[in-house]
């Protein structure tokens, strides 16, 4: 059964700074990875999806790899801002689709 | 403006009184999931469709059922509500397997 973990739970950095978020899969074999954001009381915010085939993905600020050997996914926010503030959730797809499962997420703290 | 909507937003019942809550998205969108968002556990999947009258149990579908009879509207229904069903439940659509998922504003509900 497929098992995402996600590393740190929660971090706080200062205005400005890079940071990486982390996530692990147990199964390789999926069939792509998302990335989400989720406001406190709210729903999620897609923000990137790298298929399978793809090892890396990329908006604005966000850097999203994937290594599906090693079975890891990272984030990376570039000069981060008060308005990053959010839990950041990644979530894989088996190989049938849509069988989503989601880590548990990682609580971020962007302070001013 | 393309989206997912839920209703209700805010639900409080008793137990054994079946409810409905509804889901419904506007872009065409072949698939559709429900999930569940607790404390400690996550995000998790309940039942997802991969098309009108196509459906299938994700990880907890127990104490759940769904219909999918218009490729609009995917309700999840629960028959005799408990109160280890008290949770933030979550409607999603997507394209298709290669897509992202697009969350409704999400559905607190409340059975006592």
């Amino acid at each position: 059964k497929q098992e995402v973990t996600q590393i740190p739970a929660a971090l706080s950095v200062p205005e400005g700074e890079n940071l990486v978020l982390n996530c692990s899969f147990t199964d390789s074999a999926i069939y792509n990875l998302q990335w989400f954001r989720q406001d406190p009381g709210k729903g999620l915010t897609s923000l990137l999806l790298i298929q399978s085939s793809q090892r890396e993905q990329t908006s604005g600020r966000l850097n999203a790899s994937l290594d599906k050997s090693s079975g890891r996914s990272t984030l990376y926010i570039a000069a981060s801002q008060p308005g990053d503030s959010a839990t950041y959730l990644c979530a894989v797809t088996n190989s049938y689709g849509q069988n989503f499962v989601f880590g548990p997420g990682t609580r971020l703290s962007v302070l001013p | 403006e393309a989206q997912v909507t839920q209703n209700p937003r805010y639900l409080i019942t008793v137990t054994g009184k079946k409810l409905t809550v509804t889901c419904s998205q506007n872009m065409n969108h072949e698939y559709m999931s429900w999930y569940r968002q607790d404390p400690g556990l996550g995000l998790r999947q309940i039942y997802y469709s991969m098309n009108v009258e196509v459906t299938d149990k994700g990880d907890v579908p127990e104490g759940y059922k769904v219909s999918r009879k218009e490729k609009r509207n995917f309700p999840l229904i629960l028959e005799s509500p408990s109160p280890n069903q008290t949770s933030l439940y979550f409607c999603a659509s997507s394209p298709g397997d290669f897509y992202e998922q697009y969350f409704g504003p999400g559905t607190r509900l409340t059975v006592t």
